[in-house]
């Protein structure tokens, strides 16, 4: 069964830095997204993508945030100057139709 | 977007039918249900949609009914590995669509 890769599972960061999560979706889809999920919280929708741009973006999707899709292939989220609240799981997914497939995931914690 | 509810928290025993109903009580013409089950730090997997009766696969079945104000998850005969959070959501049948997360329903079985 065709599958959503995503690297690294877990990262540690300091408060301020960049981090940058990648994600291989499945390659025939057209759509991407990002989602996070706060420990013990809901999943949450950040951003999703479509033909080389942002379709669609939550309040939580601020400056701080930034996607691409640099070779075809990967899937990046970069956040810039991480805060500690930006501790969570980070999902990343992949659509055709109305079906969404999802990674398994990264654990961003900012120290 | 049409808002959903369902319950907070399910309990069942091995081999017993469980089922989850969710309400959405302002879907519109165009919206589809999909109902995603989450393991504890593991993404979204998707177990069934369908836009209105009844719908089943070899997971579940959805019954939505005529007015399609509310939808039943149907898990037959849960096992202990049953246990986690079942989303269900509403969104537009246009492919691509963002799917935006509730709080879910967490299912826990006991033997």
């Amino acid at each position: 069964e065709p599958e959503v890769t995503q690297t690294p599972s877990h990262q540690v960061t300091q408060m301020g830095q960049e981090v940058i999560l990648r994600c291989v979706p499945i390659s025939n889809h057209l759509y991407f997204y990002w989602y996070r999920q706060i420990l013990g919280q809901k999943v949450e929708f950040l951003v999703s993508f479509y033909n080389n741009e942002i379709s669609e973006k939550s309040e939580i999707f601020d400056d701080q945030f930034s996607v691409e899709r640099p070779d075809g292939s990967n899937f990046t989220l970069k956040i810039r100057s991480t805060k500690l609240e930006d501790s969570a799981m980070y999902f990343c997914a992949s659509m055709a139709n109305t079906e969404a497939f999802f990674g398994q995931g990264t654990r961003l914690t900012v120290v | 977007l049409a808002k959903t509810t369902q319950p907070i928290s399910m309990d069942s025993y091995e081999g017993q039918e469980v089922n989850i109903t969710c309400s959405h009580n302002n879907i519109a013409t165009n919206d589809y249900i999909t109902w995603y089950q989450q393991f504890p730090s593991q993404g979204p997997r998707f177990i069934i949609q369908g836009y209105k009766t009844k719908v089943t696969n070899e997971v579940a079945s959805l019954f939505i009914p005529a007015d399609r104000k509310s939808s039943t998850l149907s898990l037959p005969r849960v096992s202990l590995s049953d246990t986690a959070v079942y989303y269900c959501l509403v969104g537009d049948k246009q492919a691509g669509t963002a799917l935006i997360f509730g709080k879910g329903t967490t299912l826990s079985v006991s033997s």
